[in-house]
């Protein structure tokens, strides 16, 4: 059972433009929610999280936007740049539990 | 501080062949996971530790044991390999409810099994 649900599969954006990765969640117990990148080659890297007090965290260019009722949450890239592609993740958790779900992995390509 | 180190980083099998995969790290942690990452189905997990001595059951788990003798440590078997088995595993720490969320990787460790 996929907990969460990840799309597109893959994204290929030009430098400059902006790169948005969509996820969903069915359990409403979910309450921490963190995306991961990867590098070819590493082990995934927390890239920023957000919990659902909020419906908005930015950190640099990057944005999370996050939609409690429609239990879904995103992931946006400004100005994308060429070093950005890399695999992104979604993951969520609930607070008590210690243990992520994640979802299945965008493959974003900026090209230059 | 080495963070999160797997041992090793490639190998091939033959079905049927056994091995251990190691992971350490230098934080402290309390929590610790194992993860096989496969094309298009994200990071699924296959055993946990939230201290040591502990371990248990992630989503995938059939065909794998671990053991957490040491807090630093965290072992992943495979008694009988399985080309199913055929992934890339990832370890992960975390310092423990109440004291962080983030988990960190390893680099990852390539299993071929023909």
């Amino acid at each position: 059972q996929q907990q969460v649900k990840q799309s597109p599969q893959s994204l290929i954006v030009q430098k400059g433009g902006i790169s948005i990765i969509n996820c969903a969640y069915e359990n409403t117990a979910f309450d921490y929610f963190p995306w991961y990148q990867q590098f070819p080659g590493k082990g995934p890297a927390l890239l920023i999280a957000i919990r659902p007090d909020v419906s908005e965290k930015k950190e640099g260019r990057f944005t999370i936007s996050f939609n409690k009722s429609a239990k879904q949450f995103s992931l946006h890239i400004m100005d994308s740049q060429p070093g950005d592609s890399a695999t992104y993740f979604c993951a969520a958790r609930r607070t008590s539990g210690s243990r992520l779900t994640f979802g299945e992995g965008t493959q974003l390509t900026v090209n230059p | 501080n080495a963070g999160v180190t797997q041992t090793p980083k490639f190998r091939v099998l033959k079905t049927g062949q056994s091995m251990t995969l190691l992971c350490a790290q230098d934080m402290n942690h309390e929590y610790m996971y194992w993860y096989r990452q496969d094309p298009g189905m994200g990071l699924r997990l296959i055993h946990y530790s939230v201290g040591e001595g502990t371990t248990a059951k992630g989503e995938v788990p059939d065909g794998y044991n671990v053991s957490r003798l040491k807090k630093q440590n965290f072992l992943l078997g495979l008694e009988s390999a399985a080309p199913s088995q055929t992934s890339v595993y990832f370890c992960a720490s975390r310092p423990g409810t109440s004291k962080g969320d983030t988990q960190y990787f390893g680099p990852g460790t390539r299993l071929t099994v023909l």
